[in-house]
């Protein structure tokens, strides 16, 4: 089954502990991202990818670090954790195509808390 | 990537067509028009996208201003199933280059 893969779907955590979110996709797409979405400010872009080894700053950047190593897997690196990092983050993946395949598939999201 | 603006909030009556807008007015030539919805704290779940003519799948149509400056998403009978808070956004394509930033959508409400 086509999928993007969250792990784990929830977490708490204590500030300053580094943690790692990881998300894998299956469909050999090129694009991948992450998002956060907290209440009342719908979805924020934190990082994206557009291929391996090429990643750049979405809109709320501060506080993550992410790699593309290989295709199928874009993790994020939370180096140092704070309250305000807690959070419900998604990750989403599309291919580099013109059409309904283009869409953007979206993991279950992974929700943090970040004492 | 264009910003887009989208009404927070709206109601449809269960049976009806529910039209959520979305203006999209710096929108360049290369960016298509998608649509999500996200239902709960699900992950948002794509609908349909389209350039400049208005488009239709199983779940939607797309309607698309000439000028391409806004766009308005039809759920023809809306039923209880489809409440849940709506994206518009706006990426370039074929190369999914750059940012995609979702603004906060509108929360659809269908009522019995």
């Amino acid at each position: 089954e086509a999928q993007v893969t969250q792990n784990p779907r929830y977490l708490i955590t204590v500030t300053g502990k580094k943690l790692t979110v990881t998300c894998s996709q299956n469909m050999n797409h090129e694009y991948m991202s992450w998002y956060r979405q907290d209440p009342g400010l719908g979805l924020r872009q934190i990082y994206y990818s557009m291929n391996v080894e090429v990643t750049d700053k979405g809109d709320v950047p501060e506080g993550y670090k992410v790699s593309r190593k290989e295709k199928r897997n874009f993790p994020l690196i939370l180096e140092s954790p704070s309250p305000n990092q807690t959070s419900l983050y998604f990750c989403a993946s599309s291919p580099a195509t013109r059409d309904r395949r283009g869409a953007l598939h979206f993991g279950n999201g992974t929700r943090l808390t970040v004492t | 990537d264009a910003k887009t603006t989208q009404p927070p909030s709206m109601d449809c009556a269960e049976g009806r067509a529910a039209n959520l807008p979305c203006n999209h007015s710096t929108i360049s030539g290369n960016e298509y028009v998608y649509w999500y919805r996200q239902i709960h704290s699900q992950g948002p779940q794509y609908i349909i996208h389209g350039l400049k003519n208005n488009e239709t799948n199983e779940m939607a149509s797309l309607i698309i201003t000439e000028d391409r400056k806004s766009s308005t998403l039809i759920l023809p009978h809306a039923t209880l199933r489809d409440t849940a808070v709506y994206y518009c956004i706006v990426r370039v394509i074929p190369y999914n280059a750059g940012k995609s930033t979702f603004g906060d959508g509108t929360t659809l409400t269908v009522k019995p």
